[in-house]
């Protein structure tokens, strides 16, 4: 079954803009993980945040935890091409099964 | 280093064969998942191994379906006489197993398509 619902499902927004994917959640989670696909091939990690922990940045990206709302956010600023993808968040229970969303596809316009 | 390893890319088989999907985790990872995919769509969870041990089976159909994660090489999902629906992108990944703080680490995913 799935556990995160990334919201909107599709986002088109103009290079240079700001992009904020939203997941929630429904269960207890250890941690909750960002990941980008990129069409035919495999999810490439972005960014891990802790149950304890509220916001985590890196680079261009920042995530936040709301756990009261079990809901998180994917900031990305200052948007490029290369974002282009689809962007899946994932979370961690405490038997380590790893759920992934539906995800959110983020294309950039020239 | 060499990452998650999926062999084959490309898999067809005919309605009844079966299919054997092999993934080689990076070097020092224990922890073995499989996920589904469908055009358009998110990972489903099927299985979730460490070494000669499967822990969470739930997302895998008891029938047809099964993997394995050996002592000595790859982890295998093996699919029993295929049907159509069976059509989909297979990912694997792998992880450390540290606490359960440490990403997964993908491969680039067999596409089986049945016909």
């Amino acid at each position: 079954s799935q556990q995160g619902e990334e919201d909107p499902q599709a986002l088109s927004i103009q290079e240079g803009e700001n992009a904020t994917m939203n997941c929630s959640y429904k269960t207890s989670i250890n941690n909750l993980q960002w990941y980008r696909q990129n069409s035919g091939r495999g999810l490439v990690h972005l960014i891990l945040i802790r149950s304890n922990e509220r916001e985590k940045h890196s680079g261009r990206l920042r995530v936040t935890l709301d756990t009261s709302k079990k809901s998180s956010s994917l900031l990305i600023t200052a948007s490029r091409a290369a974002d282009t993808a689809s962007y899946f968040c994932a979370t961690r229970g405490r038997d380590d099964k790893i759920i992934f969303g539906k995800g959110t596809r983020l294309h950039i316009l020239p | 280093n060499a990452g998650v390893m999926q062999n084959p890319r490309h898999l067809v088989r005919r309605r009844g064969q079966e299919a054997r999907l092999r993934c080689s985790p990076m070097k020092g990872h224990s922890h073995v998942y499989w996920y589904r995919q469908l055009p358009e769509e998110g990972l489903k969870f099927m299985v979730y191994l460490q070494k000669e041990n499967i822990i969470d089976e739930s997302g895998m159909p008891k029938e047809r379906f099964s993997a394995e994660f050996p002592k000595e090489g790859p982890s295998i999902l093996r699919i029993q006489q295929v049907v159509r629906g069976d059509s989909a992108a297979y990912f694997c990944a792998s992880s450390a197993g540290m606490g359960g703080m440490e990403p997964l680490h993908f491969g680039n995913g067999t596409r089986l398509t049945v016909t």
